[in-house]
């Protein structure tokens, strides 16, 4: 059972438009949500994370929305780049004894010059 | 700044083989997690450390062991490989067992023959 649900499998996008990626969970006791982005052959690399706090966090391109009554939080990036060409994941985790990290299943994103 | 290390980058070995694969986690960082990643999927939670002590188990298989040592480094030890063993293998890092962000090593490309 996929405890954190993420789609679409794979985007392809513009260079210059806006990718965006959704992610859905039902545990409720989560309270740490990052994306990270992966190169093939590389370990993951954090890109930004939100707590259920708050309901929007950006840095630099990249966004997150969260919606913690519909259990949703999505990535947005903005004027993406053919270098943003990656696989994105989303997870979450809900801290205390442990911080283990639930992922979803990835995005595959292209930004096509 | 410096990142998780891990060692070797590459390994082959046989079925039924043992395997050793190292992590040395970012200075000061004093938890270490494991993450198994087979071809195209999502990182699945191994086991974990804080202050060389297991702090969380998730689906690792008996044949493996792993521990933490006094200088924080930690190694998982792989005994019987079997062909579906073979994964990426990432280690991550973070600082305190209460800090959610984990940073995650370049990983260990484990192939069974």
């Amino acid at each position: 059972q996929q405890q954190v649900k993420q789609s679409p499998q794979s985007l392809i996008v513009q260079k210059g438009g806006i990718s965006i990626i959704n992610c859905a969970y039902e545990n409720t006791a989560f309270d740490y949500f990052p994306w990270y982005q992966q190169f093939p052959g590389k370990g993951p690399a954090l890109l930004i994370a939100i707590r259920p706090d708050v309901s929007e966090k950006k840095e630099g391109r990249f966004t997150i929305s969260f919606n913690k009554s519909a259990k949703q939080f999505s990535l947005h990036i903005m004027d993406s780049q053919p270098g943003d060409s990656a696989t994105y994941f989303c997870a979450a985790s809900r801290g205390g004894a442990t911080n283990k990290l639930i992922f979803g299943t990835g995005t595959l994103l292209a930004v096509q010059p | 700044a410096a990142g998780v290390i891990q060692s070797p980058r590459h390994l082959i070995k046989e079925k039924r083989e043992t395997a050793t694969l190292k992590c040395y986690p970012i200075p000061r960082h004093d938890t270490v997690y494991w993450y198994q990643q087979g071809p195209g999927q999502d990182p699945q939670f191994l086991i974990s450390f804080y202050e060389k002590m297991q702090s969380d188990k998730g689906s690792i298989p008996d044949r493996f062991s792993a521990q933490q040592f006094s200088d924080y480094h930690s190694e998982l030890n792989m005994s019987s490989l079997e062909l579906g063993d073979s994964a990426l293998y990432f280690c991550a890092s973070s600082l305190g067992r209460g800090r959610y962000e984990q940073y995650f090593g370049p990983g260990t490309r484990l192939t069974v023959t």
